[in-house]
């Protein structure tokens, strides 16, 4: 199986205070994790690139100093939204990458996003 | 550039069989993903595919034509509980082989 966990499911805090966000692989170990944002009714939007051991990979227009990213282990990275203000009110969802037979295939999973709510 | 084209919506009656259509444009093809994603949840994995050719699973199978830059999902003996948004993605050999998306069909079945 490949199952990745998240954690909280749903958060509710008031502007201006930090939210970690935990994203675990629970049976396979992944170097590289994703995370992404979604808005109702609009498409997945990458945010970072989470490689284990190294810095993150940032998409254009996501601010770094905002969206905290640590991966410092094989299952799990982190996702802290620092200083957070109601337009960060999100679906956040985190995948995984999961190695597929020998020949440098992959899998991706998703794991069940966390519902971010800021008053 | 990378593009990806599906259709926007699609209805089809429980029971029947519905083919999902996915085109794409990118460099370094290194395999298509489907995901089936129902509202306010995340997307889960249906299938990967990266050689040319049919990939059954169950009710679900999805093909794949590198060549053509074309890829299908066909959903068999339909469920209700099969509407939900379908989302085909592209990946590429370089660029971090994160995944290029589309914008999703999001299919209905009515009884």
């Amino acid at each position: 199986g490949a199952v990745v966990s998240q954690h909280p499911s749903w958060v509710i805090c008031k502007s201006g205070t930090s939210v970690k966000i935990e994203c675990r692989s629970l049976d396979f170990q992944a170097t590289t994790m994703f995370w992404y944002r979604q808005f109702p009714k609009q498409s997945l939007m990458l945010m970072a690139t989470s490689n284990e051991g190294s810095k993150a990979t940032y998409e254009q227009g996501v601010e770094k100093d905002k969206f905290l990213i640590n991966h410092a282990s094989l299952t799990l990275s982190t996702l802290t939204v620092t200083s957070a203000h109601p337009e960060d009110s999100s679906f956040y969802i985190c995948s995984a990458r999961k190695q597929a037979g020998t020949n440098g295939a992959y899998e991706q999973y998703f794991g069940p996003g966390t519902r971010l709510t800021v008053t | 550039g990378q593009n990806i084209d599906q259709p926007t919506e699609m209805t089809a009656t429980e029971g029947a069989i519905v083919q999902i259509n996915c085109t794409y444009q990118t460099s370094g093809f290194n395999g298509l993903f489907w995901y089936q994603q129902h509202a306010g949840e995340a997307p889960t994995f249906l299938s990967y595919n990266v050689l040319d050719g049919l990939e059954e699973k169950g009710r679900f199978s999805s093909f794949l034509s590198r060549s053509k830059g074309y890829s299908y999902l066909l959903l068999k003996e339909l469920q209700m509980k099969d509407s939900a948004s379908y989302l085909c993605a592209v990946t590429n050999a370089g660029n971090n082989r994160k995944l290029i998306w589309g914008l999703g069909t999001s299919l209905a079945v009515n009884p």
